[in-house]
């Protein structure tokens, strides 16, 4: 796509509940990344995928987070039994080569979680 | 351990001023530097990099930065500021070599006043 997409755009869970978080990253873009929000604060990196490599899972806060990818392609960010401090919003980026090369990488509109 | 510091939580500048936005890094070996912007309710934009070469690079929207190895700093400038210019500032960094994800810094709210 033109863009990479993030879906939904807003989620509001109740505490204890699993959500499921899409990122659809520019077609031919190897390179994935999540990251979080929180209100007021900077980015925080959770997960990154490269190719078919094992994704580099450092930045995941609890077992509660995991994340896929299809090949090069559709990401799925999974938060098991949500808590209220995973509140935030959650960023997806992509970029044409590995660590973002000279172009950066190219970011969604996020997805706004709310636990309530 | 890579790390990005912006020391300002805010930045006012009256429009038609020049502004500064600062930025401080620290890595090991040679630094990938960016500086990124978020508009309300929008994802993260690209503005401008620097990776090796000239150390004043420009980018978009007429900003600026200027890399220095002595101080690991990274500012973001624009000579005049725009109303438009308001909004949040991301400096961001990498090694250069490796494969390691960007890490960015808090963030500087910047508010252009008219």
């Amino acid at each position: 796509g033109a863009g990479v997409s993030q879906s939904p755009s807003n989620k509001v869970t109740e505490k204890g509940k699993d959500v499921e978080l899409r990122c659809d990253p520019i077609s031919g873009h190897t390179a994935l990344y999540w990251y979080r929000q929180r209100l007021g604060q900077g980015l925080e990196f959770l997960i990154y995928f490269q190719g078919n490599s094992a994704p580099d899972k450092s930045g995941l806060p609890s077992d509660r987070f995991s994340a896929e990818r299809t090949g090069e392609s559709v990401s799925t960010l999974t938060i098991q039994r949500t808590q209220q401090e995973d509140s935030a919003v959650y960023l997806c980026a992509s970029s044409l080569t590995p660590g973002g090369g000279n172009y950066g990488y190219t970011f969604g509109s996020g997805t706004r979680l709310t636990v309530v | 351990a890579q790390s990005v510091a912006q020391p300002e939580d805010q930045v006012n500048v009256a429009e038609g001023n020049p502004l500064t936005v600062k930025c401080t890094y620290s890595v090991s070996g040679n630094p990938y530097l960016f500086w990124y912007v978020q508009y309300p309710n929008r994802g993260l934009q690209f503005l401008l990099k620097y990776i090796t070469g000239d150390n004043l690079v420009k980018g978009s929207y007429g900003f600026e930065a200027e890399f220095n190895k002595s101080q690991t700093s990274f500012h973001l400038k624009k000579p005049s500021a725009l109303v438009s210019d308001s909004a949040l500032y991301f400096c961001a960094v990498r090694a250069y070599s490796g494969n390691t994800p960007l890490v960015f810094g808090k963030g500087t709210r910047l508010s252009v006043i008219a």
